[in-house]
């Protein structure tokens, strides 16, 4: 199993600022994913975070908007920058355990852009 | 690419009647499946899953989804809704040993006293 910890677990921002969001997770592994779920929709995939290379971004989505690290296998950050109100969503960062096939979502950051 | 179709964007029904969330799913590759639901202003939390084992998967709340490859479908069943079911729920693939998640567009589930 994982236990993974988003920061912050909401927040209201300004508009034109940036925002990190922390995903930590209890175990080490390899595949760490970023989210978005805009109010009333579904979620999409924003990028997968890769360990110690440049993460994946899935089209839509931009390394300078949305620009993530991930310094080791249990950490990861997503940060959004030059918010506008379209950013307000729900963040949730997944994992996939390296032993098993269950998916993981933290529980999500709330944020939203004023 | 693999995409997800639910039919329905929101299913009422009656508390005590069977609850059908229907799921169809395009896939190149032998897929997982998945069912989440997301209460108000709640997280996503995992009710059942699809990993090439039984095809008839059973989950929690007394929630089960019977995977029919010749139908592409994933469909979502409970033989007596509760006033607690309602919530909104999430079809959703990935390929198998990726992780990354496509996600439907999601079912509203009204319950109605």
């Amino acid at each position: 199993s994982a236990v993974i910890s988003q920061k912050p677990s909401r927040d209201i921002c300004q508009r034109g600022t940036s925002l990190t969001i922390q995903c930590q997770v209890d175990s080490q592994v390899t595949m760490m994913f970023w989210y978005r779920q805009q109010p009333g929709q579904s979620l999409t995939l924003i990028a997968t975070a890769n360990q110690g290379s440049e993460a994946t971004y899935e089209s839509g989505f931009v390394i300078d908007k949305f620009p993530i690290s991930r310094p080791n296998l249990t950490f990861s950050t997503l940060t959004v920058s030059n918010m506008s109100p379209e950013d307000s969503s729900i963040y949730l960062c997944s994992v996939v355990p390296d032993t098993g096939n269950t998916i993981y979502f933290g529980e999500g950051s709330w944020l939203t852009v004023v | 690419a693999q995409s997800v179709t639910q039919l329905g964007s929101h299913v009422s029904v009656s508390e005590g009647a069977l609850v059908l969330l229907r799921c169809n799913y395009s896939s190149s590759v032998p897929p997982y499946l998945f069912w989440y639901v997301q209460y108000p202003n709640q997280g996503l939390q995992l009710l059942l899953k699809y990993t090439s084992a039984a095809t008839l998967v059973k989950g929690i709340n007394g929630f089960e989804a019977e995977f029919k490859k010749s139908e592409t479908s994933f469909h979502l069943t409970k033989p007596s809704a509760h006033m607690s079911d309602a919530a909104e729920y999430f079809c959703a693939v990935s390929d198998v040993g990726h992780g990354a998640l496509v996600f439907g567009k999601g079912t509203r589930l009204s319950v109605i006293a």
